[in-house]
């Protein structure tokens, strides 16, 4: 069965700092890979997706992610953390369209001055 | 712009009484999803239409239905609100099958049970 595991679940940075964020999954074929941000009380924003290619993938705000085959791993960073990327991050899998996806239990980033 | 839209964003509602959730969608999508996510968990699905053709979770309580009467417009109806279904529900909207699986989400009805 599919399943996406996120270890952390609250990292603090300090504003400027680099960050990177955690993303295991398990799924026996080469799958979709997503990062979603959450700001309280909001919908889910697209930050990057991952379907083939290259395997270092570029998104929105500065954020990049790189997806590792061989540590079933899809780990988000950012170089240089501001204030206004604190939220919920959250990373899902999907097996083809018009399934599901599977969501980890997300990552709350907290921004220190 | 193009857009997944949610109304009400915030609904209180009183134990045991019958709750509708809107969503509509002006991106043409084939397919619609609904998700509750509850505090501090992740966004777990309840439900889907791709097209016409409703695809409902093994694990989807019978007290969460759904309609979906055109392309645009997709509903979430709770038969009898519990304390338990306080949550936020997210819509969703995929372009096809064929696509990618890449999902657009609105921006939320938080349900508050009293």
């Amino acid at each position: 069965a599919q399943s996406v595991t996120q270890p952390d679940i609250h990292i603090t940075v300090s504003e400027g700092a680099s960050l990177e964020l955690r993303c295991n999954y398990s799924y026996g074929a080469t799958p979709y890979l997503f990062w979603y941000v959450q700001s309280p009380g909001q919908g889910l924003q697209l930050l990057l997706k991952y379907f083939s290619g290259d395997t270092l993938v570029q998104g929105i705000k500065g954020f990049e992610a790189e997806f590792k085959r061989s540590q079933s791993s899809f780990n988000l960073r950012k170089p240089s953390v501001h204030w206004s990327d604190a939220a919920e991050y959250f990373c899902a899998v999907g097996a083809w369209a018009g399934t599901a996806l599977i969501f980890g239990k997300g990552t709350t980033l907290s921004v220190s001055s | 712009d193009a857009m997944v839209i949610q109304n009400p964003r915030y609904q209180v509602t009183q134990f045991g009484k019958p709750v509708t959730l809107s969503c509509s969608q002006t991106l043409n999508h084939n397919v619609m999803y609904w998700y509750q996510q509850k505090s501090s968990q992740a966004p777990k699905l309840l439900f889907h239409y791709y097209d016409k053709d409703f695809n409902n979770e093994a694990d989807t309580p019978d007290n969460f239905q759904s309609r979906r009467p055109n392309t645009s417009f997709c509903f979430l109806d709770i038969r009898s609100p519990g304390l338990g279904d306080a949550a936020m529900y997210l819509c969703a909207t995929s372009r096809d099958r064929s696509d990618s699986n890449e999902q657009f989400f609105g921006p939320g009805t938080r349900l508050t049970v009293l």
